[in-house]
């Protein structure tokens, strides 16, 4: 149980392109979900929190403009790299909360397994 | 301020000998406890988590931990390490008071001589 996919699981974009990531959870809802950026040889850094239906909220230092989250529905969230460049290739890590208390904690994230998103 | 240190950022075992991976955290609340293994280009997989009761926790690949909250202490040990426990090991807090997030160490990255 608490399966969360992501798409694609690599991508490579020009730069000035727009990229999307999918985060989806596969059998349970997810009323938040968590973006994560992770440069080589570093820990996981908090990009931003999405519930289901409402905005996003954007960690200090991230740019809302240009990383775009939607959390439209309760199993998917999204990412979208906006006018992307070389400075934004990094591995996006996606995370998922439950309120589906009868199986999971309500204070665990189960994660993604990443993106790895490269830009030229 | 809350905080997860992992003092170690690089181990060296050889296959076969025993490991242990400290994690102290900075948290006032209850803290909920989680250690993850990454493998390179790989997502996170969690290896075992503590919540209440019993200290010592068991986990998945023969790992165990162990929670001191005197020590404000929950140290990841392997009683015998094996070549494919080669990878990077993240410590984890979650804080439940005011914003909910995780907290994230440094890492420690595994190596392990054959």
């Amino acid at each position: 149980g608490a399966v969360v996919s992501q798409h694609p699981s690599r991508v490579i974009c020009k730069s000035g392109t727009s990229v999307k990531i999918e985060c989806r959870s596969l059998d349970f809802q997810a009323t938040t979900m968590f973006w994560y950026r992770q440069f080589p040889k570093q820990s996981l850094m908090l990009m931003a929190t999405s519930n289901e239906g409402s905005k996003a909220t954007y960690e200090q230092g991230v740019e809302k403009d240009k990383f775009l989250i939607n959390h439209a529905s309760l199993t998917l969230s999204t990412l979208t790299v906006t006018s992307a460049h070389p400075e934004d290739s990094s591995f996006y890590i996606c995370s998922a909360r439950t309120r589906e208390l009868i199986n999971y904690s309500y204070n665990e994230q189960f994660f993604g397994p990443g993106t790895r998103l490269t830009v030229l | 301020a809350q905080s997860v240190t992992q003092p170690d950022i690089h181990i060296t075992v050889s296959e076969g000998a025993s490991l242990e991976l400290r994690c102290n955290y900075s948290y006032g609340a209850t803290p909920y406890l989680f250690w993850y293994v990454q493998s390179p280009g790989q997502g996170l997989q969690l290896l075992l988590k503590y919540f209440s009761g019993d200290t010592l926790v068991q986990g998945i690949k023969g790992f165990e931990a162990e929670f001191k909250r005197s020590q404000s202490s929950f140290n990841l040990r392997k009683p015998s390490v094996h070549w494919s426990d080669a990878a990077e090991y993240f410590c984890a807090v979650a804080i439940t008071s005011g914003t909910y997030k995780y907290i994230f160490g440094t890492g420690t990255r595994l190596k392990v001589l054959a």
